[in-house]
C-alpha cells in the first residue's frame, strides 16, 4: 500500500523556468511533509518541509504548497537551475507515540528532474 | 552541519555471510534510521531507533537485525546475506521533536551499496 506517491517518474524543463513537482498522499494522519533532493552516488539532501497546519512555506527558489483537502503536495523550484537536476522525494511524517513525534518518514517514489540549458 | 557517516560506500559479500552496515551521527540525534532504496520504490524503512538500546521495526525488517549501544552509532546486520538484499542502504539521523510543531528533518549520510553474491 503506497501511502504517498509521486506519479511522475521524470520531468524536464528548461533552464529559468519553474519546475513544479508533485506528491499525493492517502493517509489524512500525516502531519509533516518534506522533500528531499538526491544526486547520483550521494544521500538524500534536506530541501524543504511543511507542516500540516501550514499551507505554504517558501526558502529562496523552493517553495512547497500543501492541499490538505486534496492530499496534495507539491515543490516549486523557480527559477530552475541546471544544478537542481535530480532526483526529488516527497515524504511524509507519521506521528507514533502518543503525542511525541520520532521521525518516522514514509517516502515517495521520486521523480527525475532535468534542467536543460 | 550535520554530519550522518556510513562506514563503507561499496560492499560485496556472499550469500549466507553475516553482513554488518555502520553509520555514526555527530550531532548528538536521539533518532537513527536504516533505509533501504530500490528503483521505481524509493526508500523503504527497515528499522529505527529512538533511544539508545531501543529498537522499532520498520516496513521491511524481515532478515535484518539493528544494534544501538551508543547514542551517535546505529547497526544494520544482515543475519545471512541473500541476493534480493542487495540493495542502496541509507542511514539518516534527526532530533527528538516535540508534538506538530516540534517536527525535525532526518539528515542522511552518503549510502552503503551492497552487493550479495
Amino acid at each position: 500500500d503506497q501511502q504517498v506517491k509521486q506519479n511522475s517518474p521524470s520531468l524536464s524543463v528548461q533552464e529559468g523556468r519553474i519546475s513544479i513537482l508533485n506528491c499525493d498522499y492517502t493517509n489524512s494522519m500525516f502531519d509533516y511533509f518534506l522533500w528531499y533532493k538526491k544526486y547520483p552516488a550521494e544521500g538524500p539532501t534536506f530541501l524543504i518541509s511543511i507542516s500540516s497546519i501550514k499551507d505554504k512555506n517558501e526558502d529562496g527558489r523552493f517553495t512547497v504548497f500543501l492541499n490538505k483537502s486534496a492530499k496534495h503536495l507539491s515543490l516549486h523550484i523557480v527559477p530552475s537551475q541546471p544544478g537542481d537536476s535530480a532526483v526529488y522525494f516527497c515524504a511524509a511524517s507519521l506521528m507514533l507515540r502518543g503525542s511525541s513525534n520520532t521521525g518516522k518518514l514514509i517516502f515517495g517514489q521520486g521523480t527525475t528532474l532535468q534542467v536543460k540549458p | 552541519d550535520v554530519k550522518v557517516t556510513q562506514s563503507s560506500r561499496y560492499l560485496v559479500k556472499r550469500t549466507g555471510e553475516k553482513v554488518f552496515l555502520e553509520c555514526v551521527q555527530d550531532m548528538d540525534h536521539e533518532n537513527m534510521f536504516w533505509y533501504r532504496q530500490d528503483p521505481g520504490l524509493g526508500l523503504r524503512l527497515i528499522y529505527f531507533s529512538y533511544d539508545v538500546k531501543m529498537k522499532e521495526k520498520g516496513d521491511i525488517p524481515e532478515g535484518y537485525s539493528v544494534s544501538r549501544e551508543k547514542k551517535e552509532r546505529f547497526s544494520l546486520i544482515l543475519e545471512s546475506a541473500s541476493t534480493n538484499q542487495t540493495s542502496m542502504y541509507l542511514c539518516a539521523s534527526s532530533l527528538w521533536g516535540q508534538g506538530i510543531l516540534g517536527n525535525q528533518p532526518q539528515h542522511f549520510g552518503d549510502g552503503t551499496r551492497l552487493s550479495i553474491l
